[in-house]
């Protein structure tokens, strides 16, 4: 059962344009959600993240949106540059302590082309 | 700062052979986690420390041990290794104590087991 789910597997984008990337989760105790970033051959890099007491959170270019009721995240990216052209992979996380959980999507992969 | 440092980058086994991937990191951090990655299945969590001389059991733990004697160290072992461990295998670190927030990711190590 898939917690976490990016059902887009992959997105092509003009540079200069916006990329929109979509998360949806089913788990209504996720209180923390993170995006990563992935180029080939490297590890997940830290992109941006919010908590489920705030609807958004900007950080440059990005962009994070929280939509609780319909449990459901995106992440903007304005203007979209070909460096943004990764994997982006969406993750949730619950619970207390060394309860506390990570659940991760199975990732977009973004095409920014020139 | 290095960050978190993975060695080796590549490495191809026998089915039934040992072998530890290393894994360092020189941010102090407390919370050190080890991950594969599979197409179509994500990144899962396979093991994790809280700290020197703690560690417990991820997601997928079934055929690798891990021991953490420093903060800095976290090595995972495959005892025998299955064709089913290739992978690309990462090391996280974070400044957590707990899952569920911004993780800083080696580079990885791609693993094929023949």
């Amino acid at each position: 059962d898939q917690q976490v789910k990016q059902n887009s597997p992959s997105l092509s984008v003009q540079e200069g344009r916006i990329s929109i990337l979509n998360c949806d989760y089913t788990n209504s105790m996720f209180d923390y959600f993170l995006w990563y970033k992935k180029y080939p051959a490297e590890g997940p890099t830290f992109l941006i993240s919010i908590s489920s007491i705030k609807d958004k959170n900007e950080d440059g270019r990005f962009t994070v949106f929280l939509n609780k009721s319909a449990k459901h995240l995106s992440l903007h990216i304005v203007p979209s540059q070909p460096g943004d052209s990764a994997v982006y992979f969406c993750a949730a996380s619950r619970g207390a302590g060394n309860n506390r959980k990570l659940i991760w999507g199975l990732g977009t992969s973004l095409a920014v082309n020139p | 700062n290095a960050g978190v440092t993975q060695t080796p980058k590549f490495q191809v086994l026998k089915t039934g052979q040992s072998m530890t991937l290393q894994c360092a990191q020189d941010m102090n951090h407390e919370y050190m986690s080890w991950y594969r990655q599979d197409p179509g299945m994500g990144l899962r969590l396979i093991h994790y420390s809280v700290g020197a001389g703690i560690t417990d059991q991820g997601e997928v733990p079934n055929g690798y041990n891990v021991s953490r004697s420093t903060t800095e160290d976290f090595p995972l072992r495959l005892l025998s290794a299955a064709p089913s461990q290739t992978s690309v295998y990462f090391c996280a670190s974070s400044y957590s104590y707990y899952q569920g927030y911004e993780q800083y990711f080696g580079p990885g190590t791609r693993l094929t087991v023949t």
